[in-house]
């Protein structure tokens, strides 16, 4: 069975600071890790995903995330926060039924 | 891109109505679709895995004569919500698969919120 582990439910950081929300996976097979955005009463919005190529992965509105398969992880950042980037962040991965196991989400607040 | 809508956005019905929830892919052929439900300020439970064709697949807990799912066609499930009660209340949102290619992405609907009063 696959899980994803985020820690930390709440991160602030200032405009134009580095953003990084961490997510750690357990996968008894290669995984394929994702990053999805949610605004309030929205649906997810996929930032980037992690396919067994490149190990780092860029994505959409500047975000990047690093697989590390010695670490476990697939950490998300950005290295310049934007008011626009507060939302709630989810980190999944998927098994081979395709299904998406997700982490509890962090919540991104920026300050002025 | 890959879109998928659902509809309705938001719906407020009485208990022990029941509810019709739609969820379509508009550009591609979803041969799977997902079912989750979302309490506020938590993640994302998966309940039921819809194949087209075929009965959905339930996750542990969640009642299959309460969530009624059908995939009847590549582009269209529909969750229906029976017998409502207050406890149903909270924000529902489909995803879909695009069963063209191998690839494990899913993209998902804006969601669903149901209020049951």
């Amino acid at each position: 069975a696959q899980s994803v582990t985020q820690l930390g439910s709440h991160v602030s950081v200032s405009e134009g600071a580095l953003v990084l929300l961490r997510c750690n996976y357990s996968s008894s097979v290669p995984p394929y890790l994702f990053w999805y955005v949610q605004y309030p009463n929205q649906g997810l919005q996929l930032l980037l995903k992690y396919t067994s190529a490149a190990t780092l992965v860029k994505g959409i509105n500047g975000f990047e995330a690093e697989f590390k398969k010695s670490e476990t992880s697939f950490h998300l950042t950005k290295p310049s926060a934007h008011m626009s980037d507060a939302a709630e962040y989810f980190c999944a991965v998927s098994g081979s039924d395709y299904k998406l196991s997700f982490g509890a989400g962090t919540t991104v607040t920026v300050r002025a | 891109g890959a879109v998928v809508s659902q509809h309705p956005s938001r719906v407020i019905c009485k208990s022990g109505t029941s509810v019709k929830i739609e969820c379509r892919s508009l550009d591609f052929q979803a041969t799977t679709m997902f079912w989750y439900r979302q309490f506020p300020k938590q993640s994302l439970m998966l309940m039921a895995t819809s194949n087209e064709g075929s009965k959905a697949t339930y996750e542990q807990g969640v009642e299959k004569d309460k969530f009624l799912i059908n995939h009847a066609s590549l582009t269209l499930s529909t969750l229906t919500v029976t017998s409502a009660h207050p406890e149903d209340s909270s924000f529902y949102i489909c995803s879909a698969r695009d069963g063209s290619g191998s690839s494990y992405e899913q993209y998902f609907g804006p969601g669903t919120r149901l209020t049951v009063t």
